[in-house]
């Protein structure tokens, strides 16, 4: 099983609907993390977590929610989904008692188009 | 300003050769991780090698190995004997400081291998 679990893998909605993408993981870390990727730019930072009850904004929040239930939960939330939210969303962990050399750990990713 | 540049779109590459890509970064922090993954088709992020600001030596891991220029804010990416495999885009990140654990993340460079 996946350390790093996102679902749905694939989604395909319509304009104004509202999304929740989930990550769950295995890892015991206690560091999540939800960036997008779209062509061209990279992975760029939505929202991070250090632990559940801390929880900030990334590069680029604005249309964004997150929710973290758990230590092993993070959610992220179209509140109203527009096609330019249309990306590949990847979730990632990472543990703070970690040496520094210890890269960020990602889900597989969840496509997502917004028609 | 952009944090980190990748300035090779695409390249190509025949199988067995030795394939550089180019990395430059942007702190003022002195205390800095670089970390290189790989995206192949299927769409995961697969950590590949990683190197620090106080690092003396450059970082090796197996046919990866980093070109590690400080001065220059250069942190290239050298895959020796190239494999069919080897196929993929490849990102170079940056973390800054020692406890904030963010990514910042490179356009990428898709690399493509020929028999």
């Amino acid at each position: 099983d996946a350390d790093v679990t996102q679902t749905p893998r694939n989604r395909i909605t319509k304009t104004g609907k509202r999304i929740m993408l989930e990550c769950s993981q295995t890892k015991g870390h206690d560091r999540m993390y939800w960036y997008r990727q779209d062509p061209g730019l990279g992975l760029r930072l939505i929202y991070y977590s250090f632990d559940v009850k801390d929880i900030n904004k990334g590069e680029i929040s604005d249309g964004y929610s997150v929710s973290r239930q758990a230590q092993a939960k993070f959610s992220l939330s179209l509140e109203s989904a527009i096609p330019n939210q249309t990306a590949l969303y990847f979730c990632a962990t990472s543990d703070s008692w970690g040496a520094s050399n210890q890269p960020q750990h990602f889900g597989d990713g969840t496509r997502l188009s917004i028609l | 300003a952009q944090k980190i540049t990748q300035t090779q779109p695409g390249m190509f590459v025949q199988e067995k050769e030795a394939v550089t890509l180019d990395c430059t970064y942007d702190t003022s922090d002195p205390s800095y991780g670089l970390f290189w993954y790989k995206q192949p088709s299927s769409g995961e992020m697969i950590f590949l090698i990683y190197q620090g600001s106080y690092d003396q030596q450059n970082a090796t891991e197996g046919r990866y190995s980093l070109n590690f220029q400080k001065a220059r804010k250069s942190a290239n990416l050298v895959i020796s004997a190239s494999q069919l495999g080897d196929s993929a885009m490849y990102f170079c990140a940056m973390r800054e400081g020692f406890n904030d654990y963010k990514l910042s993340f490179g356009a990428g460079t898709t690399v493509t291998v020929r028999a």
